[in-house]
């Protein structure tokens, strides 16, 4: 299995839902990402968890709770979301840390909308 | 610090043309250099990577590129365009050193190619 998982693949919320996106992957990768993508513009690094462990938060707003619950799942928890906050959620994996030195592999994200 | 720079938000060839895509580096020793690949709706995926091995590095779809220390230059090429390769591109650095911090990526080219 080489792949990266992430369920579901559209997603609208409403301001004051509570949802969850999820992503697996089963290469035994070390790492664990979330990227935010606006259109037309490069991945954004919200959070990295190595070895299990928050190694990264890019100070993102608590509105977004990331949680990885075993080495194979990384889920982002969302809450009171913006409509600004509406974008592409990617999830990926690498098989060293956090500086992925030998790239990542990325899974075909979430479309998020929020209204 | 780590960044990079692709030259050209957008470039434009006709089928069977030759691709080349611009990226350079900047970082205090040579890093860890990766181009990625995103069709529209979907996540990033791997093309090639340069680790300190060979300088020229082949990757998937008939693309290669040149790693050129002197330059701080890993221009994307490939010699005969494909409709499918229309896409957006992405250059990312990650840094040598374990501890050094995070992957970068630079702000993309989107490829369009004309029949």
């Amino acid at each position: 299995d080489t792949e990266v998982t992430q369920t579901p693949k559209h997603l609208v919320m409403g301001m004051t839902n509570k949802k969850s996106l999820k992503c697996e992957q089963h290469m035994g990768h070390r790492a664990m990402y979330w990227y935010k993508q606006k259109a037309k513009k490069p991945p954004e690094l919200m959070f990295v968890y190595s070895y299990e462990k928050l190694s990264i938060n890019e100070s993102v707003p608590s509105r977004f709770s990331p949680e990885c619950p075993n080495s194979s799942l990384l889920n982002l928890h969302l809450h009171a979301l913006q409509p600004e906050d509406s974008a592409l959620y990617l999830c990926a994996s690498s098989q060293d840390g956090v500086r992925a030195a030998y790239g990542y592999t990325f899974g075909s994200g979430t479309r998020l909308t929020v209204v | 610090a780590q960044s990079v720079t692709q030259l050209g938000s957008h470039v434009s060839v006709s089928e069977g043309a030759l691709v080349l895509l611009r990226c350079n580096y900047s970082s205090s020793v040579p890093p860890y250099l990766f181009w990625y690949v995103q069709y529209p709706n979907q996540g990033l995926q791997l093309l090639l990577k340069y680790t300190s091995a060979a300088t020229l590095v082949k990757g998937i779809n008939g693309f290669e590129a040149e790693f050129k220390k002197s330059e701080t230059s890993f221009h994307l090429t490939k010699p005969s365009a494909h409709m499918s390769d229309a896409a957006e591109y992405f250059c990312a650095v990650s840094p040598l050193n374990t501890n050094a911090g995070k992957s970068t990526f630079g702000d993309g080219t989107t490829l369009t190619v004309k029949p």
